[in-house]
């Protein structure tokens, strides 16, 4: 079975700084990796995947994870936080050779940039 | 990416009453699942719903409680029934596009049981 963990609850970072919110995963087959982004009263919008190829992924609003699979890692970052980009960020993941497990969801960290 | 609308965006009903939360989707998707989250907290599969066939609950949940229906490829129902304080919630419908892999959510419904 598949499992998510996200370290941190909360992250903060102060505008203009690099932010980094953590995720590492356990998964039986080869891991499809996702993160998505919650603001308030929303749903989840999908920010980037890795399936495939390489490691280093780029997504929406200026997002990017790497994936590594000797730390089974899928950090998410960004070069320069914005304000904007406060909001509740998860990751997922699913076993990509075994279509019948399900999307697991890690408990999410918040993210909360500073001005 | 597929665009997802629910109905309602948010509710209060009265304990023992029903709720029919509606998801439409503007592509056919083979697959549909139905979450269930608490504000500021990770998100509880319910069940999924494919098309053609009977949907497949998790573990903790059960028909009779939240009967789902998916009528056809871009549409879909979940109800929560004989509706209890315990079930004050977000729900939230996603589908799974079928060429990438990825899942893409609803807006959301906030239900509140008084």
């Amino acid at each position: 079975a598949q499992s998510v963990a996200q370290p941190e609850d909360q992250v903060n970072v102060a505008e203009g700084n690099p932010l980094t919110v953590k995720c590492t995963y356990s998964v039986s087959g080869n891991p499809y990796l996702f993160w998505y982004v919650q603001y308030p009263n929303r749903g989840l919008q999908f920010l980037l995947k890795y399936i495939t190829g390489d490691n280093l992924v780029k997504g929406s609003y200026g997002f990017e994870a790497e994936f590594n699979k000797s730390q089974t890692s899928f950090h998410l970052k960004k070069p320069s936080a914005l304000v904007s980009d406060s909001a509740l960020y998860f990751c997922a993941v699913r076993d990509g050779v075994d279509y019948g497990q399900n999307f697991v969801f890690g408990p999410g960290t918040r993210l909360s940039v500073l001005p | 990416s597929a665009v997802i609308s629910q109905k309602p965006s948010r509710d209060i009903c009265q304990r023992g009453t029903s709720l029919t939360i509606q998801c439409q989707v503007d592509s056919q998707v083979t697959m549909m699942f139905w979450y269930r989250q608490q504000p500021g907290q990770s998100l509880t599969l319910i069940a999924t719903a494919n098309q053609g066939s009977e949907a497949t609950y998790e573990s903790g949940f059960v028909i009779d409680k939240f009967p789902i229906s998916r009528p056809n490829l871009t549409f879909s129902t979940l109800t929560v029934s004989n509706m209890s304080p315990e079930d004050s919630s977000i729900y939230l419908c996603s589908v799974e596009e079928d060429s990438t892999d990825t899942q893409y959510f609803g807006p959301g419904t906030r239900l509140t049981v008084l």
